[in-house]
C-alpha cells in the first residue's frame, strides 16, 4: 500500500539552530511531493513542492527539501529556525492518480527560545 | 482575491444530529476536494467534486456521508446522524485544474466538528 511516513511527531529545537523534518514514502510509480505548513488555528499552506527537474527545491522563507529517489525521501531542512516557524508540517505525496494526496501524520516543530 | 472559505470554523453537534459543512472554492477554481483529519493522524482523502459532478468518492464512508457541489453556491459536506467518531477537522481544497501537481491545491482553514 502507498504510504507516507513522518517519523517524528514533534521536533524541539533552539531558535537559530538548524532543523530537519523527515519524510519517507512508499511508491512504485512516479510521484509529486509536497510540504504543507499549518500555523496554529489556521489552514494548510503550501510550503514547497517537487514536480520534476532539480531535486532540490526551496521556499521563500528559507526552507528547502531534497527529493531522493533511491531512498524514497523528501526531507525538509532549514539552516536557522525562527520562533515564527512554530507550526505543524505535513509531507504529502501525489501518486499515479495525481489529484489524490497521501499525507503523513505531521511533525510539530517546537522552537525553544 | 479571497482564498478557500470554509464555514463554520467550529461546529458542535449532539449524537444523532446532522452536520453541514460548507466550502466556497477560490475564484476561478472549479475542482473541490474534501479531506478529513482525525486527531494525531494525517489527512485522509474523502471526495473529489466538480460542479454538479462527483468525480471520486472512494474515501467517503458508505453510510451517513454525502457531498455535493451545485451549479450555484458552495460545496456541502453533509453528515447525517453524527457519532462521536465523526469528531475531526474537515478540510476543503480547491484547484483550477484537476490535479495536485502544477497548480496545486489551495486549502481552507477547516471546520472542526465536535460530537458530544
Amino acid at each position: 500500500a502507498q504510504s507516507v511516513t513522518q517519523l517524528d511527531s514533534q521536533v524541539p529545537v533552539f531558535e537559530e539552530a538548524p532543523v530537519e523534518l523527515r519524510c519517507n514514502y512508499s511508491s512504485s510509480v512516479s510521484v509529486y511531493l509536497f510540504w504543507y505548513v499549518q500555523y496554529p488555528n489556521q489552514g494548510l499552506q503550501l510550503l514547497l513542492k517537487y514536480l520534476s527537474g532539480s531535486t532540490l527545491v526551496e521556499s521563500i522563507n528559507g526552507f528547502e527539501a531534497e527529493f531522493n529517489k533511491s531512498q524514497t525521501s523528501f526531507h525538509l531542512r532549514k539552516p536557522s529556525v525562527h520562533i515564527s516557524d512554530t507550526a505543524e508540517y505535513f509531507c504529502a505525496v501525489s501518486m499515479d492518480s495525481n489529484y489524490q494526496l497521501i499525507w503523513g501524520a505531521g511533525t510539530k516543530l517546537i522552537i525553544k527560545p | 482575491n479571497a482564498g478557500v472559505m470554509q464555514n463554520p470554523r467550529h461546529l458542535v453537534r449532539r449524537r444523532g444530529q446532522e452536520a453541514r459543512l460548507r466550502c466556497s472554492p477560490m475564484k476561478g477554481h472549479s475542482h473541490v476536494y474534501w479531506y478529513r483529519q482525525l486527531p494525531e493522524e494525517g489527512l485522509k482523502f474523502m471526495v473529489y467534486l466538480q460542479k454538479e459532478n462527483i468525480i471520486d468518492e472512494s474515501g467517503m464512508p458508505k453510510e451517513r456521508f454525502s457531498a455535493e457541489f451545485p451549479k450555484e453556491g458552495p460545496s456541502i459536506l453533509r453528515i447525517q446522524q453524527v457519532v462521536r467518531g465523526d469528531s475531526a477537522a474537515y478540510f476543503c481544497a480547491s484547484s483550477r485544474t484537476g490535479g495536485a501537481g502544477s497548480y496545486g491545491y489551495t486549502f481552507g482553514s477547516g471546520t472542526r466538528l465536535t460530537v458530544v
